[in-house]
């Protein structure tokens, strides 16, 4: 069965603090890895598509990462505009077109 | 820019009325999906669409039925609605792929209250 856990649960970071997000992953014949935004009552916004293992993509101050197991989400000197909850997803050759979604690590970055 | 919107932001109806959740995209895509998100329970999938006339159930389908007529339209249909469905509901979109996957583009979401 496929499965994507996120740690930390909750982030707390100061202005400037750069860390990392993890998600980490079990799915038979990965199709793709996506990193999604979500801002409070809105609904998640495309970051970025990862395929295969050693793939690195950057957008700004985030940097997303992929290896065999894990994925990072690494964030580089953040802003409190960069507060929301990351959510990763995966999508493997047995659940047909379908994407799991992992819980999600809810980040504040504070002035 | 992949444009998915949402007939409604926010919803409050009555139990054992009938809800229609309208979900509309302009980019062409083969796929839709309709996700239910609550606090603690993370996004679940309720139904899907390959393409037109087309619907697979999800990992939640009781409780809810879905038309898709056309291929931009999606629409989530609660035949009788009951306090637990009140949620967060997600569209989203995608173009199809057979050995690569392809990313999911959300609506901004439907907040539903069923009193």
């Amino acid at each position: 069965e496929d499965q994507v856990t996120q740690s930390p649960e909750a982030l707390r970071l100061q202005e400037g603090e750069s860390s990392s997000l993890n998600c980490s992953y079990t799915v038979s014949g990965l199709r793709g890895l996506f990193w999604y935004r979500q801002d409070p009552g809105k609904g998640p916004e495309f970051l970025f598509t990862l395929y295969s293992a050693g793939e690195e993509k950057e957008k700004e101050r985030l940097k997303a990462t992929l290896t065999k197991k894990e994925s990072f989400l690494h964030i580089t000197a953040p802003k409190p505009e960069d507060s929301a909850t990351y959510l990763c997803a995966v999508q493997g050759g047995n659940y047909g077109q379908n994407f799991v979604f992992g819980p999600g690590t809810r980040l504040s970055v504070l002035p | 820019d992949v444009k998915v919107t949402q007939s409604s932001r926010y919803l409050v109806k009555r139990t054992g009325e009938k809800v229609f959740l309208e979900c509309v995209q302009d980019m062409d895509h083969e796929n839709m999906f309709w996700y239910r998100q609550d606090p603690g329970l993370g996004l679940r999938l309720i139904y899907f669409s390959y393409d037109v006339k087309m619907k697979e159930k999800g990992d939640i389908p009781e409780g809810y039925s879905v038309s898709r007529e056309k291929k931009e339209r999606f629409s989530l249909i609660l035949e009788s609605a009951s306090t637990n469905q009140t949620s967060m509901y997600l569209c989203a979109s995608r173009i199809a792929g057979s050995q690569r996957g392809y990313e999911q583009y959300f609506g901004p979401g439907t907040r539903l209250t069923v009193t």
